[in-house]
């Protein structure tokens, strides 16, 4: 099936220091979201933007929709342990005739050392 | 306020065998998609209702898998003559959609059900 290309695939960091992770498309997407997964759980919603150039907080986290419709980013700063895990985006477009449907990322694994 | 529910959280069966899974989406939403998910992947999207209506397939749903959400609330997932390629984590998620043209529609997931076919 149709997969979005993330970026890194996974990344190790200290606890403290700052991640960056983005998502890219070829297509136009008018919608993106951001999840994290757990292991053996199902992805939970961490941010939604919904307008080009939109930039969004949740806590330590921030995500940017791109000028482009066509990519996305999120920043986590100052990581800690718990957030270990595999980050998702997705997005859904109106440009494609007929669905409604959300394309999600390859996913970024994320691994905190302490 | 209760999330997504799916049942059950794991199935172990043997090839040939059929399987149905369910999910409670969130009481007030009209959206419900079925995704698949296998070790290292993202979820693939299978398809979606909208009330009581199927209206995408993924050409990933071959025939021998059936979804229905027959009162517009609960959905089954129902695949037959499993396959060892069906083992996979099947996600459902539930949205709220209202008609018009600026949409701010959010996906929430239940915690799946994971799927060995051996």
């Amino acid at each position: 099936g149709q997969q979005l290309n993330q970026s890194p695939q996974s990344m190790f960091i200290q606890e403290g220091e700052d991640v960056s992770m983005n998502c890219t498309s070829s297509s136009i997407f008018n919608t993106w979201l951001w999840y994290k997964q757990d292991p053996g759980e199902g992805p939970v919603l961490l941010i939604a933007l919904y307008k080009a150039g939109e930039l969004t907080s949740n806590g330590r986290l921030t995500a940017q929709f791109g000028i482009t419709r066509k990519d996305s980013f999120l920043n986590i700063s100052a990581s800690i342990p718990s957030d270990v895990g595999i980050y998702f985006c997705a997005g859904q477009s109106i440009f494609i005739s007929g669905t409604y449907k959300y394309i999600f990322g390859t996913g970024t694994r994320l691994k905190v050392l302490a | 306020d209760t999330g997504v529910s799916q049942d059950p959280r794991h199935k172990i069966t043997k090839r040939g065998q059929n399987v149905t899974f369910r999910c409670d989406p969130i009481s007030e939403h009209n959206r419900l998609y079925w995704y698949r998910q296998t070790l290292g992947q993202g979820p693939e999207f299978l398809t979606y209702f909208q009330n009581e209506a199927q209206l995408e397939k993924s050409r990933l749903l071959s025939d021998r898998f059936s979804a229905e959400r027959p009162k517009g609330s609960f959905s089954t997932l129902e695949i037959q003559r499993t396959e060892q390629g069906d083992s996979a984590m099947y996600l459902c998620a539930s949205s709220f959609r209202s008609l018009g043209e600026r949409q701010n529609e959010k996906l929430f997931f239940g915690s799946g059900t994971q799927l060995s076919v051996l």
